[in-house]
């Protein structure tokens, strides 16, 4: 089982609706990333928290420490916002090991499509 | 004006060659990474710089060889290349490894081995 684990693999939404994407962990972390990969392939770097919650425009990305679980939600959903959205869990120091403390650990993505 | 640039944006080659990918960062930033995502598009750290010196080299065979020049350039070189090897690998960077500071990525070196 992955470290760190995304649902749902694909989500298919109207425009305008509010859409949510969980991901969970099983590792000590000191951030949780949210990234944005687009068809063409770039990643963005949506957000990076360690407690509560952040805003940016229409995105809001909460996390849980105590329960290990973050949530991306994007409110009134536009065909623009179709993209992969993948869930990144940094290892906190004492987790890590060797070299990899520090590291990141991916989710496998949620693939989402916006319909007009 | 990228702030993480990635040459060559594609790569094809046969089984067997040699070739490098060169990654730039103009951020002033201590820590560089190579990433590689797969067919089934998950990510996995490869290597990590932080200023020119190795600080994880997660289990890569040893045909993968990072180098280092300086703290805005890690280059990726990899001998006899595989079938396996096609893949998109992505170059990040980032201020420190050991406080919470955002990456940046770059565009992406998609390899193709034939």
């Amino acid at each position: 089982k992955n470290e760190v684990e995304q649902s749902p693999q694909n989500l298919t939404a109207q425009e305008g609706e509010f859409i949510t994407i969980n991901c969970s962990y099983s590792v000590g972390i000191s951030a949780l990333h949210w990234l944005q990969q687009h068809p063409g392939g770039g990643i963005v770097s949506l957000f990076m928290l360690s407690s509560g919650k952040k805003k940016h425009g229409r995105l809001i990305a909460t996390i849980n420490i105590q329960e290990k679980h973050s949530s991306l939600h994007i409110t009134a959903s536009h065909p623009r916002d179709s993209a992969v959205y993948i869930c990144a869990a940094k290892r906190g120091l004492k987790e890590g090991y060797g070299g990899s403390q520090g590291n990141l650990i991916f989710g496998k993505g949620t693939k989402l499509s916006v319909k007009p | 004006d990228t702030a993480v640039s990635q040459t060559p944006k594609y790569l094809v080659t046969q089984m067997g060659n040699d070739k490098s990918i060169k990654c730039e960062q103009n951020l002033g930033h201590d820590t560089m990474y190579w990433y590689k995502q797969d067919s089934k598009k998950f990510l996995k750290i490869m290597f990590s710089y932080n200023n020119k010196e190795l600080i994880i080299n997660e289990t890569v065979p040893n045909r993968f060889s990072p180098k280092s020049p300086d703290k805005a350039h890690l280059n990726l070189h990899i001998n006899s290349l595989e079938l396996g090897d096609s893949a998109v690998y992505f170059c990040a960077s980032s201020q420190g490894t050991r406080t919470n500071y955002g990456y940046t990525f770059g565009s992406g070196t998609r390899l193709t081995v034939v």
